[in-house]
């Protein structure tokens, strides 16, 4: 079983969709939870990030973590064209300073 | 706003050839990183470090790459030789080493593709 899995998609929805985005994992000491967007070309940029169980809001993003069913989650309102990249989860052990495990990435279109 | 850059935006060698990848951190952290990601792949981590010497190293670090940081400003990736499956995107990353910090700052990455 991959440590970190997450559906590649791609992913096309209308603009101002509710975008889901998932990923399971299997290494039960992984403990901050992130979402990175990726842009072509680009390298990774911070979207959220969540410290154990539980949910966290930031304008139109939502983040979840299940840590019971090893489950994050990572909910787009009101989708625009610019949210168009591909959006990786990403885990870390203990403390921001440890490596990150990606997951594969999810790439996400919004179409106009 | 502070942000990592990274020397070259792509890089073209010959199989066998050594290459440098430079990256410049943003300049009061302490913690850096390389990672690279394969085309269609993911982002794997490759190494880092901390104080001058390397902290964790994946598999994939072998013998064949080595990181410094030699003159206290630019944190340098080394590949001795380069084989045909080291193309990929080289991201550097990184951290201000304070514990309740959790993000790590990602270069625009460099390409090196190997012929």
């Amino acid at each position: 079983q991959k440590e970190v899995e997450q559906d590649p998609g791609p992913l096309s929805v209308p603009e101002g969709a509710i975008v889901s985005l998932n990923c399971t994992y299997s290494n039960s000491a992984f403990q901050y939870f992130m979402w990175y967007r990726q842009y072509s070309r680009k390298g990774p940029e911070l979207l959220m990030y969540t410290y154990s169980s539980g949910n966290k809001e930031d304008g139109r993003f939502t983040a979840q973590v299940d840590k019971s069913s090893k489950y994050i989650s990572l909910f787009i309102r009101d989708s625009q064209p610019s949210d168009s990249a591909t959006y990786l989860c990403a885990m870390i052990n203990s403390g921001g300073y440890q490596k990150v495990t990606f997951g594969t990435g999810t790439k996400l279109q919004v179409i106009p | 706003e502070p942000e990592v850059t990274q020397t070259p935006s792509h890089q073209v060698t010959q199989m066998g050839q050594e290459v440098i990848l430079r990256c410049v951190p943003i300049s009061n952290h302490l913690y850096f990183y390389w990672y690279r990601q394969i085309l269609g792949q993911k982002v794997e981590f490759l190494v880092s470090f901390y104080n001058n010497e390397i902290s964790e190293k994946s598999e994939i670090f072998d013998d064949q790459f080595s990181v410094e940081r030699p003159d206290g400003s630019n944190f340098t990736l080394k590949i001795r030789s380069t084989k045909l499956e080291d193309s990929a995107m080289y991201f550097c990353a990184t951290h201000p080493a304070h514990r309740s910090y959790n993000e790590q700052f990602f270069g625009p990455g460099t390409r090196l593709t190997v012929l």
